[in-house]
Parts: structure tokens; sequence; C-alpha cells
């Protein structure tokens, strides 16, 4: 049980475009899921909560008109990459929450912008 | 904010021991590992709550002490699939509950 999808597990774009990332909670509802970027040889860093039916939450720094997040439902959540530029090249990872208190990782996307 | 992990790197023959630390300068509501290999996304290992308990499973076990706001991984007679890199994720109380702010890993290698 708890597994988490991600879709694509990879992308390249060219700069300026729009990405979106899907993370789907396979076999269980996940009221919220969170969103982090991960670069090479470091740390995760949490980007946002996404809570089904309402705003997602941002952490300190990043960009929420450039990173949009919707959780359209109980079991999705879409990170959009609008206007990418390579500095957003990176291994992007959600998670989902069970009740009460653990999280599972998807697969993440990497994504590559030239 | 962010979780002190230590030791950095550890390199262990097949067979040993190994104790990877996770401290906090808050005071923590719960304590979360995972373990990651390299390209792909964290594995949950477990999970320790606020009140000093102790868990594990097969031969990785953790601790959580309250008081020094610290907790530990054990890992005992390591595979070699123990391999990757080891995280743990802190969630301090009084904030958002299920936020994690992640330490900066500790990068483990079992050699046979």
């Amino acid at each position: 049980g708890a597994v988490v999808s991600q879709h694509p597990s990879w992308v390249i774009c060219k700069s300026g475009t729009s990405v979106k990332i899907e993370c789907r909670s396979l076999d269980f509802q996940a009221t919220t899921m969170f969103w982090y970027r991960q670069f090479p040889k470091q740390s995760l860093m949490l980007m946002a909560t996404s809570n089904e039916g309402s705003k997602a939450t941002y952490e300190q720094g990043v960009e929420k008109d450039k990173f949009l997040i919707n959780h359209a439902s109980l079991t999705l959540s879409t990170l959009t990459v609008t206007s990418a530029h390579p500095e957003d090249s990176s291994f992007y990872i959600c998670s989902a929450r069970t009740d009460p208190y653990e999280q599972y990782f998807g697969p993440g996307t990497r994504l590559t912008v030239t | 904010q962010q979780p002190v992990q230590s030791p950095q790197a550890v390199i262990l023959r097949e067979g040993e021991d190994a104790v990877i630390n996770c401290s906090s300068s808050k005071a923590l509501y719960s304590v979360h590992w995972y373990r990651q290999k390299h390209g792909e996304a964290p594995v949950f290992l477990m999970i320790l709550l606020k009140g000093g308990e102790q868990k594990g499973h097969e031969k990785i076990s953790a601790s959580f002490n309250e008081k020094k706001q610290q907790s530990s991984l054990y890992l005992t007679a390591s595979q070699l699939s123990y391999s990757g890199t080891y995280f743990c994720g802190t969630e301090y109380s009084g904030g958002s509950q299920g936020n994690l702010i992640f330490g900066k890993g500790t990068k483990l290698s079992v050699k046979p």
C-alpha cells in the first residue's frame, strides 16, 4: 500500500515554455500533498503544501506565480512550472500524507530546461 | 531550522553496524527517516513521534530522545542494499502539520 506515482518521469523543455507534473496517490486518499525540489547531492527542499480544495501554501522564497499548484481531488495534485528557465532544472518530488502522519514520496520528475 | 545530521558519510563492510544522528535546535514533534538511492525518490523507513519512543523492523531501528531533541537511526549487520543517503525529516512542535524540514543527509556505503 501507500503508492505514489508521478508523471512524467523526466521532461526536457525549451526555455519559456510551461511544464505540468502530476502526482497521484494510487491506493489511498491524500488530503495533503507536498512538493519538493532537490538539486544534485543536496537535500530535499519543501516548496509548497497542497491541500485538496484550497490554495497551496508556499514556502518562503518560492514564487507562487511561477510554480502553480492545483490539488484537484483527494488523489491528484499538479505542479506547473510556468515560463521555465534553465535554473528551474531540478528533480521535483511530491509526497502524499496518509493518516495520521506518514509521508510517501513519488518517484520524482527530472526537469531539464534548455 | 534545518536539522543537523552526523556523520556526513560513512563507509562500512557488510555485516558492520552504523548509527546516524539527527539533531534539532527546536522542539520536535516527530522525526521521519528516509533512504534515497541515487536517481530515485526517498523511501520511507519509519516515523517517531514525540514521547521518546523507539521503533524498528528487521535490522533497522531508531530512537527519539525528546529531551535532547535528537533522533538516532541504528543499522545493524549492514547489507549491501543498505547503501544510499539517509535523510531525517523533522516536524516541529507548533509548526505546520506535516511540513518536513530535511537534514543534509548521511551517505552510507556498504562494501562487500
